[in-house]
């Protein structure tokens, strides 16, 4: 059974570019959501997808969106990047809703310079 | 807005000793989730607690869960050099779709 892989790992971009980040769920998993982690802090909700619907967002502008495909991996766009923007995101995938807990990917260190 | 306090943020103790974390909020979760996380890692989940007042042991690590689905703790007797790690409470939303995370525990056991 495999993980959750993000790719990729790390990425440097510069301050107004856009940037796209991948993820493949944990085999059999069709919940998918997506975390932003600063430095030194607890990792904070972006939004999650949910048989390829968005099902909750978090307190982020509409230029961080999602897609969730068929096989339920997903991606996720930044557009306009801003310097505030360089933290680790992290992938989780899920079995269903409710109770069962996360599986997290490594995560995309990103970098806006 | 829901929010877990996690305490304390650092923590650094010898190897042998006994640590509680804490995880505090106002607000109601439909279930916790304690998660522990390695440098250039993602957070990798050690329980998940749904019914308060619930106790769950993993060998030396004992989480409770508050009556009132508000508060968690997380309590690891002798700890070990290995038990070093970011230590993460999340509290799962009530409609299934979100985990808010708590500030982290920063923990360093040393030999």
């Amino acid at each position: 059974e495999t993980g959750v892989t993000q790719s990729p790992t790390h990425l440097i971009k510069t301050r107004g570019q856009q940037v796209t980040l991948r993820c493949s769920s944990q085999s059999g998993h069709n919940t998918v959501s997506w975390y932003q982690q600063a430095l030194g802090q607890g990792p904070q909700f972006i939004f999650q997808y949910y048989r390829e619907e968005e099902n909750g967002r978090g307190n982020f502008p509409p230029r961080f969106s999602g897609l969730q495909f068929p096989n339920y991996s997903s991606e996720l766009n930044v557009n306009a990047l801003e310097l505030d923007d360089s933290a680790l995101y992290l992938c989780a995938s899920s079995l269903e809703l409710w109770g069962g807990g996360y599986t997290f990917g490594s995560g995309t260190r990103l970098t806006v310079v | 807005t829901q929010l877990l306090e996690q305490s304390p943020q650092f923590l650094s103790i010898q190897e042998g000793e006994n640590l509680t974390v804490y995880c505090n909020s106002s607000s109601v979760f439909s279930s916790l989730q304690w998660y522990r996380q390695e440098p250039g890692e993602g957070p990798v989940l050690l329980v998940t607690v749904v019914t308060g007042g619930e106790v769950k042991k993993l060998k030396r690590l004992t989480f409770q869960f508050g009556d009132a689905r508000k508060d968690s703790s997380l309590h690891i007797t002798a700890a070990q050099p290995g038990d070093t790690g970011l230590y993460l409470c999340a509290g799962e939303s009530n409609a299934g779709n979100m985990l808010t995370f708590g500030g982290g525990t920063r923990l360093m056991v040393k030999p």
